[in-house]
Formats: structure tokens, sequence, C-alpha cells
């Protein structure tokens, strides 16, 4: 079945430590999205790509970073400048970035602080 | 500009009707809806385009008032399935091709049996 795998589904950051999340999809979508959601708040764009070597910051980009050197892979990394990183991350896919198309979401991945 | 989803949450018991409006300052190209359960993905619903159109989803449908810059989701006959955050997310009309989704706060929808 097609769809978008995040891994892992938790996961705990130290102190001072990078973290990386993964997102892989198999929809053959050339766009790829990550958001953030914190309790009870609506999504709001970290980054997103149009395709592969490309991506662009949304409005929250600040301590986060991604690649996008497959097509199908959109990691993202949290870095420890990211001083509040404690939300549910969810990664999305469509067709293309145009209004008129559907995104379809992972599973999320809820990241803590320890 | 974040839309303004009203209200903000509604207990209904089963076979009710609800009405989810989602509001945006700015003027829209589409306007997106999305149903999430507790610590689940966003499931896609429908999409508008501007030109004013509705659709139809089974017993969940929507509308788009271009002029009012509002869509209205119109859930009929609710089932206990309905449960759930419903989420909008608008694009505004842009004139360059960067695009992105700003989404509502949500409106969480409780179904009592």
């Amino acid at each position: 079945d097609g769809g978008i795998t995040q891994s892992p589904k938790y996961l705990f950051r130290k102190e001072g430590q990078n973290v990386t999340l993964s997102c892989e999809q198999n929809l053959n979508h050339d766009a790829m999205y990550w958001y953030r959601q914190d309790p009870g708040q609506g999504l709001r764009l970290i980054y997103y790509s149009q395709i592969v070597n490309d991506f662009q910051k949304g409005d929250i980009a600040e301590g986060y970073s991604v690649s996008r050197e497959k097509k199908e892979s959109f990691p993202l990394t949290v870095t420890s400048a990211q001083k509040n990183p404690t939300a549910f991350y969810l990664c999305a896919s469509s067709w293309d970035a145009g209004g008129n198309q559907p995104q379809h979401f992972g599973d999320g991945t809820r990241l803590s602080i320890l | 500009q974040q839309p303004v989803q009203s209200p903000q949450a509604v207990i209904l018991r089963e076979g009710e009707d609800a009405v989810i409006n989602c509001s945006s300052s700015k003027a829209l190209y589409s306007v997106h809806w999305y149903r999430q359960k507790h610590g689940e993905a966003p499931v896609f619903l429908m999409i508008l385009l501007k030109g004013g159109e509705q659709k139809g989803h089974e017993k969940i449908s929507a509308s788009f008032n271009e002029k009012k810059q509002q869509s209205s989701l119109y859930l009929t006959a609710s089932q206990l399935s309905y449960s759930g955050t419903y989420f909008c997310g608008t694009e505004e009309t842009k004139m360059d091709s960067n695009y992105q989704l700003i989404w509502g706060a949500g409106t969480k929808l409780i179904i009592k049996p």
C-alpha cells in the first residue's frame, strides 16, 4: 500500500542534542512538508520541498534543518538551537505544491525533552 | 494570517447536524478540510477552489464563499465516527509561486450516543 512512513513514533531529546526525524513516501509525490503541532493548536509549517534538492522555509524554520536528496525522503533535524522542541511533528506529501492538491499525512512523531 | 474557525468545540448527539466555519481576512484561492482523531494523522476530506463551489462527501459537504472569504463544513446526521478535530487550511491568492497552506486552530467535535 502506498503511504507515508514516519519514524520513530516517539523520540526523546537530551539537552544540546540534535535529533533527526525520518519521513519516507512511496506515493511518487513531488512535494513534501514538515509541520509542527502543539496541543490544541493547528499545524504550523516548518519546511517544504517542491522538488528534489530544493526546499523552502516555512513560518517556524528556526532551529530546524531538512534535506531532500531523494524524491521519497525528507528528513527533519531538530537542532539544539530549537529551545522548545516538545511537539507532535507531522510529515505530509502531495502531487505538487498547488492549492488544488490534497496533502497526505504520516502518523507523526512525538518529540519530548528528557 | 491564520484563518479563524468557529465554533472552537461542539458536542452533539448522534444524528444531529453541525456546521463548522472557517473565515479569512484575505482573499483565498483554495480551502482544504481535514479531520484528525486524537494522536493520529489528519485525514483529507475535501478541497474547494475559488468560484463559490460546493462539494459533498457522504454526509459531509462544504461550501466556499469567495466574496466573504469563508468556507463552511456541514455534517449531516452525525455518526460516532465523525468525532475528532476538524481543521481548515487556506491558500491565499498569490502573485508568486510559493505555496503554503495556513491552518486554522481546529474545531473539536464530540459525538455522543
